[in-house]
């Protein structure tokens, strides 16, 4: 079935450090592809998306490239601040489907 | 404009009590469902409506109900409450189905 699969956390970074969270995804036919965070005490807030091969999801610093030959969507940012702090969980909503399929979440911390 | 409302924010619950986690959106938005976000687990997609008058199930139905008497509001039900059911319940929705989903704040849920 579809699956999300995301590096384990908790990661902890040094302000202005770069950051990458692997994400790779197993689903039938042509998924389309989210970073969610979440915020200490708050929902989800969805960070980008991308719905087709090669295409770049960007927003607030964070970019992830949809990489179907290697079917992954890794996020990154290239100098994290303490305000990033938060769970991130990537997803993935199988084509033709309207559910989302989320991997565990990798938290984050960021120090000043 | 509220967004994705829910209610109660905290809840303990003894073992065999019934109770209805409210949620609802001023957005007009068709599409709503519900998650439990457990440790280590991600959110997993409980039940899930279309428009009003139309829900189905999603990955882990089980001790769970849900109406949809109205676009604005999809509350969900436990009959009889176990220690299982202890997480945190999210209420998520969205104008179509394969659009941006909204999330609300959610609601802590302990089973005694």
């Amino acid at each position: 079935g579809d699956s999300v699969t995301q590096m384990e956390g908790p990661v902890t970074l040094s302000e202005e450090a770069f950051l990458t969270i692997n994400c790779t995804y197993t689903a039938t036919g042509y998924p389309s592809l989210f970073w969610y965070v979440q915020y200490p005490g708050e929902g989800l807030q969805l960070l980008l998306k991308a719905t087709k091969a090669d295409d770049k999801g960007s927003n607030k610093g964070f970019e992830a490239t949809y990489r179907k030959e290697t079917t992954s969507f890794h996020l990154e940012k290239g100098s994290v601040q303490v305000s990033d702090s938060a769970v991130y969980f990537c997803a993935l909503r199988p084509g033709g489907s309207e559910k989302l399929v989320f991997g565990k979440g990798t938290k984050l911390t960021v120090n000043p | 404009n509220a967004g994705v409302t829910q209610t109660p924010k905290f809840q303990v619950l003894k073992t065999g009590q019934s109770m209805t986690l409210q949620c609802a959106q001023d957005m007009n938005h068709e599409y709503m469902s519900w998650y439990r976000q457990d440790p280590g687990m991600g959110l997993r997609l409980i039940h899930y409506s279309v428009g009003a008058g139309i829900t189905d199930q999603g990955e882990v139905p089980n001790g769970y109900n849900v109406s949809r008497s109205t676009t604005e509001d999809f509350p969900l039900r436990l009959l009889s409450a176990a220690p299982s059911q202890t997480s945190v319940y999210f209420c998520a929705s969205s104008y179509s189905q394969r659009e941006t989903q909204y999330f609300g704040p959610g609601t802590r849920l302990l089973v005694l």
